[in-house]
């Protein structure tokens, strides 16, 4: 059975500081997937990594993909009020033959003054 | 585009009632699902949908059933609400076969659901 697993699930941090989201799965897999999802919102994709290596960033987020180490990390840079939220890591559960995504349980992120 | 819509939004059952959750995508995705969202359990499927006419369950099917008669919908009913099913339900789409890049999920704004 695939588990995604996210550490840590919750996460005050101040702002100016950085800090990392890991996210491990449990079988191989070369496709892993970031949601953001704000309070009483729905899930927004934030990025889509599909190969051994990759790394996206976009503004103070960075995301990467460690195939063998079956781990991703989401990076913050200097944190802004902003980025408060809940972010999610997925990774594909049948090979993407499906498309089912295995959920990791969430990051909650708390970014204080 | 319009991308994922759900409705309703917000709907107050009573126990034993039965309702149906419409979902509405125009991407033209072979894949459809449905999830639950509850606090500290994060998303768990619910069922799940490959293409127009078939359907398979997910991780936590009892209680629910779907139809994918067109393409573009995918319906989740509940037959006889229980307090259980109280949750925050999700619909996502993804996989146009004509722009495969991967399995990307779009998602749904979601449906409040409080079953008494």
């Amino acid at each position: 059975e695939l588990k995604v697993e996210q550490n840590p699930l919750f996460l005050s941090m101040q702002e100016g500081k950085n800090y990392t989201i890991y996210c491990n799965y449990s079988t191989t897999s070369d496709r892993l997937y970031w949601y953001r999802q704000d309070p009483g919102k729905s899930l927004e994709s934030l990025f889509v990594l599909l190969s051994n290596g990759a790394v996206k960033q976009e503004g103070r987020l960075m995301a990467s993909l460690d195939t063998k180490a079956r781990l991703s990390t989401l990076h913050i840079t200097a944190a802004v009020h902003d980025l408060s939220a809940t972010y999610f890591c997925a990774v594909d559960g049948t090979g993407g033959s499906q498309g089912n995504l295995i959920f990791g349980k969430g990051t909650k992120l708390s970014v204080k003054p | 585009n319009a991308g994922v819509t759900q409705t309703p939004k917000f709907r107050v059952l009573k126990t034993g009632q039965s309702m149906t959750l419409l979902c509405a995508q125009d991407m033209n995705h072979e894949y459809m699902y449905w999830y639950r969202q509850d606090p500290g359990m994060g998303l768990r499927l619910i069922h799940y949908s490959v293409g127009e006419g078939t359907t398979a369950k997910g991780e936590v099917p009892d209680g629910y059933n779907v139809s994918r008669l067109k393409k573009q919908n995918f319906l989740l009913g509940l037959e006889s609400a229980a307090p259980s099913q109280t949750s925050v339900y999700f619909c996502a789409s993804s996989y146009n076969p004509f722009f495969v890049i991967s399995y990307e999920q779009y998602f749904g704004p979601g449906t409040r659901l409080t079953v008494t």
